[in-house]
Formats: C-alpha cells, sequence, structure tokens
C-alpha cells in the first residue's frame, strides 16, 4: 500500500519563483529519495536523503527530513520552465524492505514562462 | 549512476495477449525492481528480481500473471501475461546502485503499454 502522501496534489508558479513540495510517510524509514518524472516518462533521481539526515543540498534542491514528523520537503529555488513535471518522494523503509519503494501520490508542477 | 534501457518503449496489444519488456543495465547489479504505474497514478512495485534466485512478488501481484526473468546481473524480463485493458500502464524497472555508501535508485525509461 502507498504509506506516502504529497502535497500539494498539483503547483502552479511563476518562472523565478520557489517551489515547496511535501511529503508526509507512516512508518519509519532507511532514506528517502525525491524523483522526477516528465510527461509521464521514467524516473529522474534528484536526491537522497538518509534518516539521520535533516537537509541536504543539490544545486537549485533543497531536501529537508524530519523524522519525528514522519515528514520530508522538497524546494525548488529560481523555478524555471523546464522543471515542469510531476515529483515524487519514494522511501526506503530498509530491514526486510530494503531496496523496495514505497512512492508517494506525486506532485504537479507547473511553471509558467 | 547506472545507465538502463527498456524495449520497447511503448507497444499497442490486443486482450488476451502476452507482451515481455526488456531491461538492460549498463553496469552489473545485484538488485532490479519492476514497477507499475497506472494512468495518472503513482508508482507500485510488482516484485523484486534478484539474479539466481526465484523474483519476490508483492501483495497482489502474482508470478502466473507477471512472471520475471534474471538471467543475469545486468538483464531482466517482466512478462505480462493475458492481458486485459486494466494492465494498461507504464512498466518501469529499477535497480539499486551503491554511490558513496548511498544506496540510490534508478529507473529505467519505462514501456509504454496499452491494451485494447
Amino acid at each position: 500500500s502507498q504509506q506516502g502522501e504529497e502535497d500539494p496534489q498539483a503547483l502552479s508558479i511563476q518562472e523565478g519563483e520557489n517551489a515547496t513540495m511535501n511529503c508526509s510517510y507512516k512508518t519509519s524509514i532507511n532514506n528517502l529519495q525525491w524523483y522526477r518524472q516528465n510527461s509521464g516518462r521514467g524516473l529522474v533521481h534528484l536526491i537522497l536523503i538518509r534518516s539521520n539526515e535533516r537537509e541536504k543540498h543539490s544545486g537549485r534542491l533543497r531536501v529537508t527530513l524530519d523524522t519525528s514528523k514522519k515528514s520530508s520537503s522538497l524546494l525548488i529555488t529560481a523555478s524555471r520552465a523546464a522543471d515542469t513535471a510531476s515529483y515524487f518522494c519514494a522511501t526506503d523503509a530498509g530491514g526486510t524492505s530494503y531496496g523496495k519503494l514505497t512512492f508517494g501520490q506525486g506532485t504537479i508542477l507547473t511553471v509558467h514562462p | 549512476s547506472a545507465v538502463i534501457s527498456q524495449k520497447p518503449s511503448r507497444d499497442i496489444c490486443q486482450r488476451g495477449t502476452s507482451l515481455t519488456i526488456q531491461c538492460q543495465v549498463d553496469s552489473q547489479v545485484t538488485m532490479m525492481f519492476w514497477y507499475r504505474q497506472q494512468p495518472g497514478q503513482s508508482l507500485t512495485l510488482i516484485a523484486t528480481a534478484n539474479q539466481g534466485s526465484e523474483a519476490t512478488y508483492e501483495s497482489g501481484f502474482v508470478i502466473d500473471k507477471f512472471p520475471i526473468s534474471r538471467p543475469n546481473l545486468t538483464f531482466s524480463t517482466l512478462t505480462v501475461s493475458n492481458m486485459s485493458p486494466e494492465d494498461s500502464s507504464i512498466y518501469l524497472c529499477s535497480v539499486e546502485v551503491w554511490e558513496s555508501a548511498y544506496n540510490e535508485q534508478f529507473f529505467g525509461p519505462g514501456t509504454r503499454l496499452t491494451v485494447l
């Protein structure tokens, strides 16, 4: 069953603005990964954050993780039209479920030029 | 990272037929996974395919419907058997790669299947 919930389901912004997407999950995790999907194609791996980390940066991306609240956020700064895509969080619970990702429902981001 | 290719990229099939999807990786990997993404939905794990052992299926997925082969460390196939329109989905394979002590998972481009 899907344990990830993302909000908002859809986000529409202007180029240059920041976009923030949130992800909540229900069970303890080993790590959480964020992906981007363009127009129903394959997933592009954006960033992985481990359960003992609180924040990670990669270029214009900033990911935070709050294990006490079982939530994560993805911030895209200075957005571009090319950032238009669906964004998914996925959790790896580790243990016997090691490597098996549980995906959130995704956020559809539209960046208007 | 890993470069993953899938064949076919898309197909339109008739009800009752079967389709085999191929997944090729550019490096040897231990764990490969198959996911399904139904229209407008998120991804759901079908099974884990490890070389040298039977695939492990998630709840709601069975081997008779989705037989999987894993003949070596760079290749796997997923067959969608006796298809119905409900099987229309994007099917994606993924592999786990250790990068600087991080086990990141990378996905292929997907196979878009339409069943008429």
